[in-house]
Order: structure tokens, then sequence, then C-alpha cells
């Protein structure tokens, strides 16, 4: 149980356009989502909270209106990276809290490699 | 200072080793604390998880938590070439709609 997959799994795209990543959680329904960006053998940079039915919450530094958050029901919560540039390409992992137990612990997808030409 | 420290290594140890990848953390209002193994490209997977003080085992790896001294370890025991990755820790203050807040992460090699 508890997987969450992410699609796609790698994009590579040209400057200027949008890139959609979607995170799922297969077999729970998660009412938060965590949007984590990961730069070569550095740790996780949380970006952003997803929640369910309302706005997303961004940490500092983050731009909302370059990466815009839709977390649209319990299981789906996408990231759209904006007018992308080369400063962009990342690894983007989300995780998913699980609305059925009450541990703190959260499922990682399997991240998407984003790169921008 | 950061919340949460975490010896980046690499670590190399040879086969059948027992390693001690460890954390400190200056948040005393952590409770819930957790170790995700990540292995080059992946997502990470979550490997064990601990609730306050004590330990925790699960086949090879027990896990450490010395609230009153704000460590945490996460011991391997006979390890194998496919335990190499990146070792996170992970801790949180209590249950909600909190992200965690993680270790930079230790690499470990086990060599054959």
């Amino acid at each position: 149980g508890a997987v969450v997959s992410q699609h796609p799994s790698r994009v590579i795209c040209k400057s200027g356009t949008s890139v959609k990543i979607e995170c799922r959680s297969l077999d729970f329904q998660a009412t938060t989502m965590f949007w984590y960006r990961q730069f070569p053998k550095q740790s996780l940079m949380l970006m952003a909270t997803s929640n369910e039915g309302s706005k997303a919450t961004y940490e500092q530094g983050v731009e909302k209106d370059k990466f815009l958050i839709n977390h649209a029901s319990l299981t789906l919560s996408t990231l759209t990276v904006t007018s992308a540039h080369p400063e962009d390409s990342s690894f983007y992992i989300c995780s998913a809290r699980d609305l059925g137990q009450t541990t703190d612990t959260q499922y990682f997808g399997p991240g998407t490699r984003l790169t921008v030409l | 200072q950061k919340e949460v420290e975490q010896d980046p290594g690499p670590l190399s140890v040879p086969e059948g080793a027992i390693v001690s990848l460890n954390c400190t953390y200056s948040n005393s209002a952590f409770q819930y604390f957790m170790w995700y193994r990540q292995y080059s490209r992946k997502g990470p997977e979550l490997l064990m998880y601990t609730y306050s003080s004590g330990n925790k085992e699960d086949g090879r790896f027990t896990a450490q938590v010395d609230k009153s001294s704000k460590y945490i370890s996460l011991f391997i025991r006979d390890s194998q070439p496919s335990d190499s990755a990146t070792y996170l820790c992970a801790m949180s203050a209590g249950t909600g709609r909190r992200a965690l807040t993680f270790g930079s992460g230790t690499r470990l090699q086990v060599q054959p």
C-alpha cells in the first residue's frame, strides 16, 4: 500500500514552454500533498504544500505564479512550471500524507526529472 | 544553524559491516522521526518510523531516538551492496498538514 505515482518520469522542454507534472496517490486519499525540488547530491527542498480544495502554501522564495499547484481531488495534485527556463531544470518530487493514518509519515513519488533547453 | 544536522558522507563500509547513521536536531517539539532511503534518481522510500524516544527494529534496521540529547540513529546490520544509497532523516512536531523537516542526507557506499 501507500503508493504515490508521478507522471511524467522525465521531460525535456524548450525554454519558455510550460510543463505539467502530475502526482497521484494510488491506494489512499491525501488531503495534503507536498512538492519538493532536489538538485544533484543535495537534499530535498520543500517548495509548497498542496491542500485539497484550497490554495497551496508556498515556501519563502518560491514564485507561486511560476509554479502553479492544483490539488483538485483527494488523489491528484499537479505542479505546472510556467515559462520554464534552464535554471528550472531539476528533480521534482511529490509526497502525500495518508488521510487514513494518524502518523505523520509521507510517501514519496518516484520523481520527475525536468530538463529545460 | 540548521534545524536538522546530518553528516553528508560519503560513508564507505565493507559488505557485512554494521552501519551507523545519525542526525541531531534543535527543535525540542519534534516528536515523529523517520528514516528514508533514496536511490539515485528515485524518490525517497520510507524505511523506519518512530514516535518519541526509544528503539524500533525491523529486520536488519534499527532506529533509535534519544529526545533528551536530540539525537537519532539508524543502524544497519549485515550491510549489503544494495544498501548503497542516500539516507535521509526526517522529523516533525506532530500530525497535521505540516511538511517534514529533512536532514541533508548521508550517502552510504557498501563495498562488495
